[in-house]
């Protein structure tokens, strides 16, 4: 099974700022990794796919990029409605699997 | 409208059996290219996929779990139901159903999901 390691696992930074989560898997996959945005008591929301591809609907302050093991989450110019708890995925095979969470939380 | 909506017990005891229904609208289980996957989430905790199938009835499974879990579809509910066998007071989470849309290259995801249902295992 592939595993997924976010880092960090928590960030505190303020409005305005620009943050980057990481997501490294255990092998390569490609550009097969997923990334969402999750707030307390409610599903997860899908901003990025194929790695680096922007949902229809999501601020294009929210970017993806990597390929291979290592990926990246960046989210420029931070809104108070962007404190939220991140997950990436992969889907390069079954089972799939999620890193561990990056709640982003205000300063 | 693409919509999916969990639905079963919030309480089961230990060493009982969950099922669990995810009923789709807007979309056909039937559909070639309908794929629909079960996700939990204990409280706190991080997301963990559980189970997938697929309009052709392919199935696979999460490796831990693959002994007590089995996905199905009701095609004349246009339904996926899961059912986890032996609960246990760790398998207390909430459980989303999700669509697993995709993208001519092969890479494939989870949008949209259900709103989740609260399954607590307690005696």
């Amino acid at each position: 099974d592939i595993q997924m390691t976010q880092s960090p696992s928590s960030l505190s930074a303020s409005v305005g700022d620009r943050v980057t989560i990481t997501c490294r898997a255990s092998q390569s996959i490609s550009s097969y990794l997923n990334w969402y945005q999750q707030k307390p008591g409610k599903a997860p929301k899908l901003l990025i796919y194929a790695a680096s591809s922007l949902q229809s609907g999501v601020p294009s302050r929210f970017s993806g990029s990597g390929s291979g093991t290592d990926f990246t989450l960046t989210i420029t110019s931070l809104q108070p409605e962007d404190f939220a708890t991140y997950y990436c995925q992969q889907s390069y095979s079954a089972p799939y699997s999620f890193g561990q969470g990056t709640k982003l939380e205000i300063k | 409208q693409v919509t999916l909506k969990e639905s079963g017990p919030a309480l089961v005891k230990p060493t009982q059996t969950l099922t669990l229904t995810c009923t789709l609208s807007g979309f056909s289980v039937t559909t070639s290219g309908m794929r629909v996957s079960w996700i939990r989430q204990p409280p706190g905790k991080a997301l963990e996929w559980l189970a997938r199938i697929d309009w052709d009835n392919d199935k696979f499974y999460s490796t831990s779990l693959k002994t007590r879990l089995t996905i199905s579809k009701d095609t004349s509910k246009n339904q996926v139901v899961l059912t986890m066998t032996n609960m246990d007071p760790v398998d207390t989470a909430t459980y989303y159903c999700a669509r697993m849309s995709s993208f001519g290259s092969g890479s494939i995801w989870f949008d949209p999901w259900g709103q989740g249902t609260l399954v607590t295992v307690s005696s």
